[in-house]
């Protein structure tokens, strides 16, 4: 069981926004630590979106943006695109735990 | 360019043994912590084990401990997961990842993956 929550699912029309929330607590994200989010397209590896909270690593579109406010994080994604849809996870730091790193739940993102 | 590959996957019964392996090239391997990250059919991804570039350091999921071994050998920039007594929740796809940042073992976000290797526990 993840201690990172995700919605199962959200979805847009293209050309909308959309957002994926991530929901920690104190020994994780609201500790401080940086969270991460992955997209994993259909039948392939997860790819880095974004890292440290809100950055980009090279080649991924500024569509992406991240977000984190006390025990939660958030991934935003404009100008929706049918190549979006995919899932995306959040990942963190949880010091309390003895393996103590952990992935969010999954948010599958469907384009109408 | 960076590459992972990682290799080793087969069906094993119930209480047997297998080591993965993960081939690193395009970067300096001894420089970075690695990480084991699997994904069971349909499901989401979880975090198994990682150890530091020099070996110093190891952390396992709960729910591998005592019964999974990371290691590593620098001189054929490679990765090893042994694997023992598996079980059927152990059925999954086992990522090799790559953390972001040189000479780091905590808080870092994984910016290189393998393919994967699929891993069936059936009798």
């Amino acid at each position: 069981q993840s201690v990172l929550t995700q919605p199962p699912s959200v979805s847009g029309a293209p050309g909308q926004r959309v957002t994926i929330s991530c929901t920690g607590s104190s020994s994780n994200i609201g500790a401080g630590y940086g969270v991460h989010w992955y997209q994993q397209l259909p039948g392939t590896a997860p790819k880095l979106l974004i890292y440290g909270n809100s950055n980009r690593p090279s080649g991924v579109p500024d569509r992406f943006s991240g977000s984190k406010s006390g025990t939660s994080a958030s991934l935003a994604i404009s100008g929706l695109q049918a190549e979006d849809e995919a899932d995306y996870y959040c990942q963190s730091y949880d010091s309390t735990l003895s393996g103590p790193y952990v992935f969010g739940t999954g948010t599958r993102v469907t384009v109408l | 360019e960076v590459q992972l590959v990682e290799s080793g996957g087969v069906v094993v019964q119930p209480g047997g043994s297998l080591r993965l392996s993960c081939a690193g090239s395009g970067f300096t391997f001894d420089e970075f912590t690695m990480h084991w990250v699997r994904q069971a059919p349909g499901k989401g991804l979880e975090w198994v084990s990682l150890i530091s570039w020099d070996a110093g350091t190891t952390y396992y999921a709960d729910s591998v401990k005592g019964r999974f071994t990371i290691s590593r050998d620098n001189s054929r920039n490679s990765l090893y997961l042994q694997m023992n007594s598996l079980r059927s929740e152990d059925s999954a796809l086992y990522y090799c990842a790559k953390a972001l940042n040189r000479w780091e073992y905590s808080r870092s976000s994984f910016d290189y993956w393998g393919q994967g290797t699929l891993v069936t526990v059936s009798s």
